[in-house]
């Protein structure tokens, strides 16, 4: 069975603060993906990552996809309100047919 | 730009009843996906299409769930008999094949209640 586990589960931090999630499987993804959730809504992706090491940048948010494709962490500069949300990370196997999902992250930045 | 699009938007039933929900994907995308996800949890995967096919469906999906994606389109998911346990967020997520990595755009969702 895989499984992605992520932590911490729930995070509260003042605005203007540096966080990171995590995300870590026993399994190997073919990739892997951040999405973020808000109440009622689908996910969004935010990014997808594909080669081991491999690093994104997203204005604040930095993403790197560990050297065996196992982990991923998301790192937020300065932390804003409209950041609070569910981050989601997400694996695709090998064929990429069915992607899994962790339990998320719940983000709440306080003003 | 028309994104993924699910019909009801909220859908409150009696136990017993059956329900059928639907969902629009990209046009372009071949690939959908239906997801389930209760409070507190990630998305939890049911089913999955390529074109008109069902490829695979969970272990976790009793006879009680179906779904269909005739001519490759739009897909609807029936549950019958619904039991409390079903009340969840059911969303549909669709993605094109190719490319670097999966990316899947996810409909609103809907959003069941079993009374």
């Amino acid at each position: 069975t895989q499984l992605l586990e992520q932590s911490p589960q729930f995070l509260s931090i003042q605005e203007g603060e540096n966080l990171t999630v995590y995300c870590n499987s026993s399994s190997v993804f073919s990739s892997l993906q951040w999405y973020r959730q808000e109440p009622g809504e689908g996910p969004v992706l935010l990014v997808t990552v594909v080669t081991g090491g491999e690093v994104k940048k997203l204005k604040r948010l930095t993403f790197q996809f560990g050297d065996a494709r196992k982990d991923s962490s998301l790192h937020i500069t300065a932390a804003q309100p409209g950041d609070t949300g569910l981050y989601l990370c997400a694996g695709a196997t090998g064929g990429g047919f069915k992607t899994i999902f962790g339990a998320g992250t719940r983000l709440f930045v306080k003003a | 730009d028309t994104g993924v699009s699910q019909d009801p938007r909220h859908k409150i039933t009696k136990r017993g009843q059956n329900v059928t929900f639907r969902c629009d994907p990209i046009s372009e995308h071949n690939r959908l996906y239906w997801y389930r996800q209760t409070l507190g949890q990630g998305p939890e995967f049911l089913t999955y299409f390529q074109n008109e096919a069902q490829l695979e469906k969970s272990r976790l999906l009793s006879d009680r769930f179906s779904a269909e994606r005739p001519k490759g389109s739009f897909s609807t998911l029936e549950i019958q008999r619904t039991e409390q346990g079903d009340s969840a967020m059911y969303l549909c997520a669709s993605s094109l094949t190719g490319g670097m990595g999966e990316k899947l755009f996810f409909g609103s969702g809907t959003q069941l209640s079993v009374l």
